[in-house]
């Protein structure tokens, strides 16, 4: 089945840790293919969080790290901060629709 | 630093083609370390994939929409385009068009600030 599940919702108190997971299939993740993550402020466009599984681009800062497992794959957020409101997607490669997939995306909110 | 800038279509008629155009600056969209690719998200919803195409003009659609879709490179403009034909009103999105890694590992860095398209009569 193509589709990548997020929960569509998750919060937390500032300098709490939360993490979003994205549960995919034998046709994706569990293939083992990479996952990705981006993060969209509001008004924005996405933005490049975590690429390959685990890996952070230049300027992201280090509380956001990511991992995959089996057929699903995590993100996590430690020392939430305020301007880490936004939306999260997972993203990867489906061998049955023969390409992208990005997941439902995940609405962060700071209490 | 590379950017990507969408044209600005706005708006587009039910059963018409919506046509936009990807500029490519800071950099050359000929290459072999990535594809050229367009997202698109509607009001209030997700990310979709619609497809991407390497500088050759090999191209990749997503099935949902490869009837409709026609994703074209112009490496002498340095810039790729997007034609979706007989749009109805579940085209209405912001368009994005973004760099994707070419290879093992597919990501989209970076992203266009993306177009607002609306299908109405």
């Amino acid at each position: 089945q193509s589709v990548l599940t997020q929960p569509p919702s998750v919060s937390g108190a500032p300098g709490q840790r939360v993490t979003i997971s994205c549960i995919g299939s034998t046709s994706n993740i569990g293939t083992g293919y990479d996952v990705h993550w981006y993060q969209q402020l509001p008004g924005t466009a996405p933005k490049l969080l975590i690429y390959g599984n685990t890996n952070r681009p230049s300027g992201v800062p280090d509380r956001f790290s990511g991992s995959r497992s089996g057929t699903s794959a995590s993100l996590a957020i430690t020392g939430l901060q305020a301007e880490d409101e936004a939306d999260y997607y997972c993203q990867s490669y489906d061998t049955a629709l023969s390409g992208v997939l990005f997941g439902g995306g995940t609405k962060v909110t700071v209490l | 630093q590379l950017q990507l800038q969408e044209s600005v279509p706005g708006l587009v008629k039910p059963s018409e083609t919506l046509s936009l155009t990807c500029n490519v600056s800071g950099g050359s969209i000929s290459g072999s370390r990535y594809y050229w690719a367009w997202v698109r998200q509607p009001p209030g919803k997700g990310l979709e994939w619609i497809g991407n195409i390497f500088y050759s003009g090999t191209s990749y659609y997503n099935p949902s929409l490869e009837s409709r879709v026609t994703i074209s490179v112009d490496t002498s403009k340095n810039h790729f385009s997007l034609r979706l034909t007989s749009v109805t009103a579940a085209d209405t999105a912001v368009y994005y068009c973004a760099r994707l890694s070419h290879g093992d590992s597919n990501w989209f860095d970076p992203w266009g600030r993306g177009t607002p398209v609306t299908v109405s009569s």
